[in-house]
């Protein structure tokens, strides 16, 4: 069945340095969201990418869609520790004449050392 | 005013138990979702409901039912519960396959000892 595989698992970072997650689907994706999830807390949605090789920027986040539609990057410059949390990346799987439902990465856990 | 709510926030039961979890929106969406996320983190989707009728069982065993009264619930009843329940079961809804954003509640830590 489609999987979309995410990593890594955990990084753990400096504040002040950059951090990357990658996130891979089994099949060829309409669209990828991204979700943040504090600890303890709920997945908030980030951001939708459609479009092939799309890239779009929220503030010190980037997000990639990759050419064939089956990756995505989340990259954060300068890290601080308000972006501690795990990030999902989320691909829709559509089934005929039925509502979709979204597959999640198994997340990547960032902490960041003040 | 929340916009997808679920009780209890927290649930401690014995084995063999029957529980539920309910959840409402108030986003006027029309699909509904219940995911079970476990110790790592990982989220896995359970079942999905679109306009009150089931479109997607997920494999998950028949002692999981979801029971949605009407478009704005959906809950989760779980009978016989045993330790691998144990798992933070959240409940998200969307505005059909076309709009992207899934918001989600604030979660259930469910632990069964």
């Amino acid at each position: 069945g489609q999987q979309v595989m995410q990593i890594p698992q955990y990084q753990h970072v400096q504040e002040g340095e950059d951090f990357t997650t990658y996130c891979n689907s089994s099949t060829t994706l309409s669209n990828i969201q991204w979700y943040k999830q504090r600890p303890g807390g709920h997945p908030v949605f980030l951001i939708q990418l459609v479009k092939s090789g799309e890239v779009k920027k929220q503030k010190r986040l980037t997000f990639q869609f990759g050419e064939a539609k089956k990756n995505s990057s989340l990259h954060i410059t300068a890290t601080q520790t308000t972006d501690v949390g795990t990030y999902f990346c989320a691909g829709p799987l559509l089934i005929y004449n039925q509502g979709g439902k979204l597959i999640f990465g198994q997340g990547t856990e960032l902490s960041v050392k003040p | 005013d929340t916009a997808v709510s679920q009780t209890p926030k927290y649930l401690v039961t014995q084995m063999g138990n029957d529980k539920s979890i309910k959840c409402e929106q108030n986003l006027g969406h029309d699909t509904m979702y219940w995911y079970k996320q476990d110790s790592k983190k990982f989220l896995k989707i359970m079942f999905s409901y679109n306009n009150k009728e089931l479109i997607i069982n997920e494999t998950v065993p028949n002692r999981f039912s979801p029971k949605s009264p009407d478009k704005a619930h959906l809950n989760l009843h779980i009978n016989s519960l045993e330790l691998g329940d144990s798992a933070v079961y959240f409940c998200a809804s969307r505005l059909g396959h076309q709009n992207p954003e899934a918001f989600f509640g604030q979660g259930t830590r469910l632990t069964v000892v």
